[in-house]
């Protein structure tokens, strides 16, 4: 089991590009969470999905979005990147919202010039 | 305000010590705490989990304990090896209609030789 895969690992982007990170998980968690990590701060959560079909916003949703593709995989879209977005990013899954133990990918590190 | 404090932000210890790092919280009501260990370049992989009723739960030389009447927690390591340098992340779920969780800052331990 691969457990939870994100791509790209690193990407650089200039302001008011678009990019989409991309998350996958073979645990057949219901839950999945896109987080952002910033030096001396937590991990804040931008969106998670409880199940599939369904998205909600978390404490700092603003300039992103989400898409729940399928139960495995859940994307990450920035439609207009700034530079206040540069962090690195992670995807993690769970059996069920905040049910037992998040798995974590290993982060995607973007950088917006 | 929910708010998870670790310290210290930063330690630095010889191989073969013991150690101990702290995390206080404010959140409420309290659902339960758990240790995440983040190698660098990598996501956060769960050590423990505590609920409100327990005391002390160990993992190896990982050794977490919990006093929920004064809001803190303590995780220490025995016998310390360089595998051991990673951030430590304290992260307290809230219950609510369905578990909110806050991540703690962390704290850096690096296991010098």
């Amino acid at each position: 089991n691969a457990g939870v895969t994100q791509t790209p690992k690193f990407q650089v982007l200039k302001t008011g590009q678009s990019m989409t990170l991309q998350c996958a998980q073979d645990m057949n968690h219901n839950s999945m969470y896109w987080y952002r990590q910033d030096p001396g701060m937590g991990l804040r959560l931008i969106y998670y999905s409880a199940s599939e079909g369904t998205t909600d916003k978390g404490e700092v949703p603003n300039g992103y979005n989400v898409s729940r593709l399928n139960k495995r995989e859940f994307s990450l879209r920035l439609e207009s990147a700034a530079p206040s977005q540069t962090s690195v990013y992670f995807c993690a899954s769970s059996r069920g919202l905040n049910e037992g133990e998040q798995f974590f990918g290993p982060g995607t590190r973007l950088t917006v010039l | 305000k929910n708010q998870v404090e670790q310290s210290p932000q930063s330690l630095i210890i010889l191989e073969g010590k013991n150690c101990t790092l702290q995390c206080n919280y404010t959140v409420s009501p309290f659902s339960n705490l758990r240790w995440y260990k983040q190698d660098t370049g990598r996501g956060p992989v769960s050590l423990t989990i505590m609920t409100f009723s327990e005391n002390t739960k160990s993992n190896g030389r990982y050794t977490a304990t919990l006093d929920a009447d004064t809001k803190q927690s303590s995780l220490h390591i025995t016998a310390s090896q360089l595998s051991d340098s990673a951030s430590y992340i304290c992260v307290v779920s809230k219950k609510t209609s369905y578990d909110k969780v806050i991540f703690g800052p962390g704290t850096s331990l690096s296991v010098i030789p």
